[in-house]
């Protein structure tokens, strides 16, 4: 079965800038997705189609893609930044989707 | 404003069923492809099925689609996850989610805030 591929922890101070990547090997033709999950809320999408920003997210929030992974970027990362986040995909299929196993990202 | 409002959950024995329902308001819903998520205690995210706006089109995940069963009711605004041969293992919050509309379909643009299912004897 089609996997994506996370760092389990990111660690950064306020004001530095936070990567977390997601790999899989279907993203060189597939969209990526960021969704960042807060503790005991529900997820909320931040980047859609690997580098698009929803309305009323931060511009800090920023993504990219390039070959078999996908970048999510917080510029000046803030201390209500902390959260998990989870990449999403498809396969090559365009069936079956998948998350990525989620990044703890950790601002202090 | 977009509303997801899940129900349905509970405590169940494992091989039992349960039907989880999904109320949505705020929008069109028959226009809309909408999704199941489950997430386990303290672990991630995971994709359960999907279903086309008119509900002619589903996909699900192949560790699931034997026992879960999507569909909606759109006279009634209405997303369902049918659930059978429940195991301890499907312990879980259950979320539905919208697909945004647009040039390509964009996924889970706004969620509900769960209902939590536990599979126990």
């Amino acid at each position: 079965s089609y996997e994506l591929t996370q760092p389990p922890s990111v660690s950064v101070s306020p004001g530095q800038t936070a990567r977390i990547t997601c790999s899989g090997d279907a993203l060189p033709k597939k969209y990526a997705y960021w969704y960042q999950q807060k503790s005991g809320q529900a997820p909320v999408l931040v980047i859609y189609e690997d580098n698009k920003r929803p309305s009323g997210i931060p511009e800090r929030f920023s993504g990219s893609s390039s070959g078999t992974m996908a970048t999510l970027t917080i510029s000046g990362a803030q201390v209500e930044d902390e959260a998990d986040y989870y990449c999403y995909s498809v396969d090559s299929s365009g069936k079956q989707s998948v998350f990525g196993g989620g990044t703890k990202l950790t601002v202090l | 404003e977009v509303q997801l409002l899940e129900s349905g959950g509970g405590l169940v024995q494992p091989g039992e069923s349960l039907r989880l329902s999904c109320a949505a308001s705020g929008f069109a819903f028959s226009s809309y492809d909408m999704s199941w998520v489950r997430q386990a205690p303290g672990k991630g995210l995971e994709w359960v099925s999907v279903i086309s706006d008119s509900g002619d089109r589903i996909y699900s995940a192949d560790s699931l689609k034997d026992r879960f069963t999507i569909s909606r009711d759109n006279s009634k605004s209405t997303l369902y996850l049918q659930m059978r041969s429940l195991r301890v293992e499907d312990t879980a919050m259950y979320f539905c989610a919208r697909w945004a509309n647009g040039e390509l379909p964009v996924p889970f643009d706004h969620w509900g805030q769960g209902t939590l299912v536990t599979v126990s004897s």
